[in-house]
């Protein structure tokens, strides 16, 4: 079945530095989401894709649709503490716009 | 607060035993959907209702597993004769239904089942 792969797997960056994440598809996406997820609660749209090469920014996030449509990268520009969690990018296969299936998810902490 | 509620937040029981869970959607969003997560994984696609109607199920709902959306608003999930592997935490999301694959799901905190 449709596999989203995501790296690296898990981050430790100090707080001010800039972080890059990205995920990847053995298959094309028509749109691509990124969530964030804090411990112990659901998880919380950051940013939605739905062109291929377009580039959207949320405040200190922006991400990025891969033109082969078989990727996306998320890149948080000086972090802070708030912004540890887990990322995980996630979208409608094409088969079926009606469920969106996850990746592993990139863990980020950042030391203060 | 209008966003989507799940109760209980945590559920501890023992094996073989039966749970339920509740979902309370966004007001006015016509799909749910139900989700399975394990530690250190994304989401996992369970079932979605449009409406009342069940569309979809994944290969991952076993018999034990049922869900219902009678009213069209809240949804329960059940987990009868609950086994260690059912452990996890169990998603909720609903959605207005847009079409064309540019509807956005949003998420409940989620319940933290444990089975002993």
């Amino acid at each position: 079945g449709q596999q989203l792969n995501q790296s690296p797997q898990s981050m430790f960056i100090q707080e001010g530095e800039d972080v890059s994440m990205n995920c990847t598809s053995s298959s094309i996406f028509n749109t691509w989401l990124w969530y964030k997820q804090d411990p112990g609660e659901g998880p919380v749209l950051l940013i939605a894709l739905y062109k291929a090469g377009e580039l959207t920014s949320n405040g200190r996030l922006t991400a990025q649709f891969g033109i082969t449509r078989k990727d996306s990268f998320l890149n948080i520009s000086a972090s802070i503490p708030s912004d540890v969690g887990i990322y995980f990018c996630a979208g409608p296969p094409k088969t079926s716009y009606d469920k969106v299936i996850f990746g592993p998810g990139t863990s980020l902490s950042v030391i203060p | 607060d209008t966003g989507v509620s799940q109760n209980p937040r945590h559920k501890i029981t023992k094996r073989g035993q039966n749970v339920t869970f509740r979902c309370d959607p966004i007001s006015e969003h016509n799909r749910l959907y139900w989700y399975r997560q394990t530690l250190g994984q994304g989401p996992e696609f369970l079932t979605y209702f449009q409406n009342e109607a069940q569309l979809e199920k994944s290969r991952l709902l076993s018999d034990r597993f049922s869900a219902e959306r009678p009213k069209g608003s809240f949804s329960t999930l059940e987990i009868q004769r609950t086994e260690q592997g059912d452990s996890a935490m169990y998603l909720c999301a609903s959605s207005l239904g847009a079409s064309g694959g540019t509807d956005t799901q949003y998420f409940g905190p989620g319940t933290r089942l444990t089975v002993l």
